[in-house]
């Protein structure tokens, strides 16, 4: 079966860093996403990653591991704003999207 | 305005109720998609649609029907609705730049089915 696997919930201090784990086995892979949900509303689409490596953007950035089935998410600076629940999604061979239940992150004062 | 659009945002109904729940976007995708949203579970897909004449079913489409009207609309229907299709309901809209296709969400549909 496909599974993607993430902790349900983490917290963190405001100004800190923080690295959400993704784990994945799925039938194939053609790209592994993540999303940020605030509680109530849609996710909004924060990264993409197809090649190993690290993507950087802005405060946020994105690690890959194909051979590991790994991706991590790391957050800089945090702010409170970024409290919310983090999905981590891979496209499988068929192109469809599978998706990790989701990781909430509380962000302390 | 926003480019997925949703209609109702919430909705209450009753057991064996016929229910509709709609979506627009304004993006000009060519590809949509119905999932719901349950605690502690993630995104379930229910179906998608690749073009007006392309209809699929997802992971958990009993129960469940759609209906793609055009290129900018895509409805999905419970035809007698049961108290376990409470849930978040979103519909998501994708283009294919490249290698990536990223979908885009409509703001949800809550219901909730007594």
């Amino acid at each position: 079966g496909q599974n993607i696997d993430q902790p349900t919930e983490m917290t963190a201090t405001e100004g800190a860093i923080v690295q959400i784990n993704c784990t994945y086995q799925t039938s194939g892979f053609n790209g592994l996403f993540w999303y940020q949900q605030h509680a109530g509303e849609a996710p909004t689409f924060l990264s993409y990653n197809v090649l190993d490596g690290l993507e950087e953007k802005g405060r946020f950035s994105s690690f890959l591991s194909r051979s590991k089935g790994y991706s991590y998410l790391l957050l800089k600076e945090l702010q409170m704003k970024d409290s919310a629940s983090y999905l981590c999604a891979v496209m499988d061979s068929n192109y469809q999207l599978i998706w990790g239940a989701g990781t909430k992150l509380i962000i302390k004062p | 305005d926003a480019d997925v659009t949703q209609t109702p945002r919430n909705r209450i109904t009753k057991t064996g109720k016929r229910i509709m729940l709609e979506c627009s976007q304004t993006k000009g995708h060519d590809r949509m998609y119905w999932y719901r949203q349950d605690p502690g579970l993630g995104l379930r897909l229910i179906y998608y649609s690749f073009d007006v004449k392309d209809i699929n079913k997802g992971e958990i489409s009993d129960g469940y029907s759609v209906s793609r009207q055009a290129q900018a609309k895509f409805s999905l229907s419970l035809e007698s609705a049961i108290p376990n299709q409470t849930a978040l309901y979103f519909c998501a809209t994708s283009d294919l730049q490249g290698d990536q296709e990223t979908q885009y969400f409509g703001p949800g549909t809550r219901l909730l089915v007594l």
